[in-house]
């Protein structure tokens, strides 16, 4: 099984604040998906990245994969208190996920 | 809502019994994944099947089995039940049975069926 490790594990900020999280693997995917997951309700996709060194934007949420296939990020602009949940990352078509890092963001 | 129905959405049960989860895929889609959630472990793939054949094995444990019907829900059975087991069990389903780059094979998650082993 191929190890994703995701950081930080909880974040705590205020609205408009800007934040990046991270996923990072020693492994090679070939894609990589992030997904949100709210209280109560299942993981949402996100994104599906795919290319080395793509970069994908979805609103205020800009996602990279990185150059070698082993990482990735998610930067959120400018925070909403709606931006609150479980963010995951998975690999291998969602076989494969990281334990997630947990936002808060509080008014 | 995601199209994907799970139940039931609440279980409580003792160690040892046995429970037969059941969910009922987006119409249309033929492929379904088990996967178990705990706080310590995250979430966890435990099975796929395609079109009532299993496609892929993740963490399933031997007292752990799961089935797909022709109308293509699928059943997920946890027998002898461990206090350990006690999790969020959610099933998924899609459009495909791929399971290498799935960009325009969206996995859809249900809500959930929250076990409580006691």
């Amino acid at each position: 099984t191929q190890l994703l490790e995701q950081s930080p594990q909880f974040l705590s900020i205020q609205e408009g604040e800007n934040l990046t999280v991270y996923c990072n693997s020693s492994s090679v995917f070939s894609s990589l998906q992030w997904y949100r997951q709210e209280p109560g309700e299942g993981p949402v996709l996100l994104v599906t990245v795919v290319t080395g060194g793509e970069v994908k934007k979805l609103k205020r949420l800009t996602f990279q994969f990185g150059d070698a296939r082993k990482d990735s990020s998610l930067h959120i602009t400018a925070a909403q208190p709606g931006d609150t949940g479980l963010y995951l990352c998975a690999g291998e078509g969602a076989l494969n996920f990281g334990k997630g890092t947990s936002l808060l963001v509080t008014p | 809502d995601s199209g994907v129905t799970q139940t039931p959405k609440h279980l409580i049960t003792a160690t040892g019994q046995r429970v037969t989860l059941r969910c009922s895929p987006r119409s249309g889609d033929l492929s379904v994944y088990w996967y178990q959630q705990s706080l310590d472990q995250g979430l966890q793939f435990l099975i796929q099947y395609y079109n009532g054949e299993e496609r892929a094995k993740g963490n399933i444990l031997e007292r752990f089995s799961a089935q797909q019907f022709p109308d293509l829900h699928s059943e997920l059975n946890l027998s002898s039940l461990e206090l350990g087991d006690s999790a969020l069990y959610f099933c998924a389903s899609s459009p495909r049975g791929s399971t290498g780059v799935v960009r325009g094979n969206t996995i859809y998650f249900g809500e959930g069926s929250w076990l409580t082993v006691v």
